[in-house]
């Protein structure tokens, strides 16, 4: 069965470090791939999504993702993290025939 | 305007107790959706309506039951609620299934609380 892993529970960047969230997929095909962010109390926001074409995606609050085929991997990057940053970030996957898949969550907070 | 609204926002009730959720969006969405986030904030999908017909029904108990009255809507009841149904319960709707799905557009969320 298709599954999504994002192997980071919790990471702690200062602000204007960079950050990269890890997410890996375990399944034959190329799924189509998201990026959701989470506030403290919030629904959650489309970040960015890959579908096809160019493997590096830009997305919005400055973030972008890289999918890797041969890693079946779409981490995600931001080159200076700011405080408002802090929130809880899912990946997901949707495969061919099948529905949305999310990973676990990595919680990510910012210190001053 | 908010594209996918969910009232209320937080409920607390007793146990044994029925209570509805409601969702409505206005984004012209053809797919709509019922996720459980529980308490380590794993998303779980419940139930997924096209068309106000039922694509998706997951091992949900069937105390809970969905409504789509039409594809703008989609209702969330619960009857004889127990404590482990606490959590929040977030609202989607998508333009599309499958792969056809450009992504979700979610509600900020119910927190349901069951004492």
């Amino acid at each position: 069965a298709q599954s999504v892993t994002q192997p980071d529970i919790h990471i702690t960047v200062s602000e204007g470090a960079s950050l990269e969230l890890r997410c890996n997929y375990s399944y034959g095909a190329t799924p189509y791939l998201f990026w959701y962010v989470q506030s403290p109390g919030q629904g959650l926001q489309l970040l960015l999504k890959y579908f096809s074409g160019d493997t590096l995606v830009q997305g919005i609050k400055g973030f972008e993702a890289e999918f890797k085929r041969s890693q079946s991997s779409f981490n995600l990057r931001k080159p200076s993290v700011h405080w408002s940053d802090a929130a809880e970030y899912f990946c997901a996957v949707v495969f061919y025939g099948q529905n949305f898949v999310f990973g676990p969550g990595t919680r990510l907070s910012v210190l001053p | 305007d908010t594209a996918v609204s969910q009232t209320p926002k937080y409920l607390v009730t007793q146990m044994g107790n029925d209570k509805s959720i409601k969702c409505e969006q206005n984004l012209g969405h053809d797919t709509m959706y019922w996720y459980k986030q529980d308490s380590k904030k794993f998303l779980k999908i419940m139930f997924s309506y096209n068309n106000k017909e039922l694509i998706i029904n997951e091992t949900v108990p069937n105390r809970f039951s969905p409504k789509s009255p039409d594809k703008a809507h989609l209702n969330l009841h619960i009857n004889s609620l127990e404590l482990g149904d606490s959590a929040v319960y977030f609202c989607a709707s998508s333009l599309g299934t499958g792969q056809s799905n450009y992504g979700y557009t979610f509600g900020s969320g119910t927190r349901l609380t069951v004492v």
